[in-house]
């Protein structure tokens, strides 16, 4: 089983849509947690941290379920360059990503 | 650019030959990491030093992969008697201190053995 395993896409969404990407991890110790983006061939960057409390940054809003060790991001309004691949990731000191959920939305 | 730099960019070789990518971090990050990238996969982690010391290596890491940080600033992954199965994007990433603290990538070195 993966340490982090996350929806396996494609999602492929209109302009405007409301997208839910859910992932979970297997180690209890982890110590942080993060959504990343990465665009085809390139680097990964670090889209939000996301908090037990739940946090929002703009369209975008992540959640961390510790207790059932469930991660989501929710994307409001979808517009075409959030069309990327979006990486669940748990911080043991290393990064622990998911394979990447891809995101494709069309006009 | 005060960003993660690598170079090179990119790196075509011949299978069994000796490669070396070197990564200079954002100045005053202590922590330093290598990925390893392959397609429809996430990144998978290598190695990490804080400062000079290599304080890990995931089992990923072969004996042809050696890594070093001298002098705590950049670093360098060598790969020895390169494999077909070496091809594959290394990302190097640094952050000041460990977790929670997320890490900034650099552009990655994409690696083609023929």
């Amino acid at each position: 089983r993966k340490e982090v395993e996350q929806d396996p896409g494609p999602f492929n969404v209109p302009e405007g849509a409301t997208v839910a990407f859910n992932c979970t991890y297997s180690n209890s110790a982890s110590q942080s947690f993060f959504w990343y983006r990465q665009d085809c061939r390139k680097e990964p960057k670090l889209l939000m941290s996301v908090y037990s409390s739940g946090n929002e940054d703009g369209r975008f809003t992540a959640q961390l379920n510790r207790a059932s060790q469930y991660i989501s991001l929710l994307i409001r309004d979808s517009k075409l360059s959030d069309s990327a691949t979006y990486l669940c990731v748990v911080n043991t000191d290393k990064l622990i990503f998911g394979t990447g959920t891809r995101l494709q939305v069309f006009p | 650019d005060t960003g993660v730099s690598q170079n090179p960019r990119h790196k075509i070789t011949k299978r069994g030959q000796n490669v070396t990518f070197r990564c200079d971090p954002i100045s005053e990050h202590n922590r330093l990491y290598w990925y390893r990238q392959t397609l429809g996969q996430g990144p998978e982690f290598l190695t990490y030093f804080q400062n000079e010391a290599q304080l890990e290596k995931s089992r990923l890491l072969s004996d042809r992969f050696s890594a070093e940080r001298p002098k705590g600033s950049f670093s360098t992954l060598e790969i020895q008697r390169t494999e077909q199965g070496d091809s594959a994007m290394y990302l190097c990433a640094s952050s000041l201190g460990g977790a929670p603290r997320p890490q900034h990538f650099g552009d990655g070195t994409r690696l083609s053995i023929l």
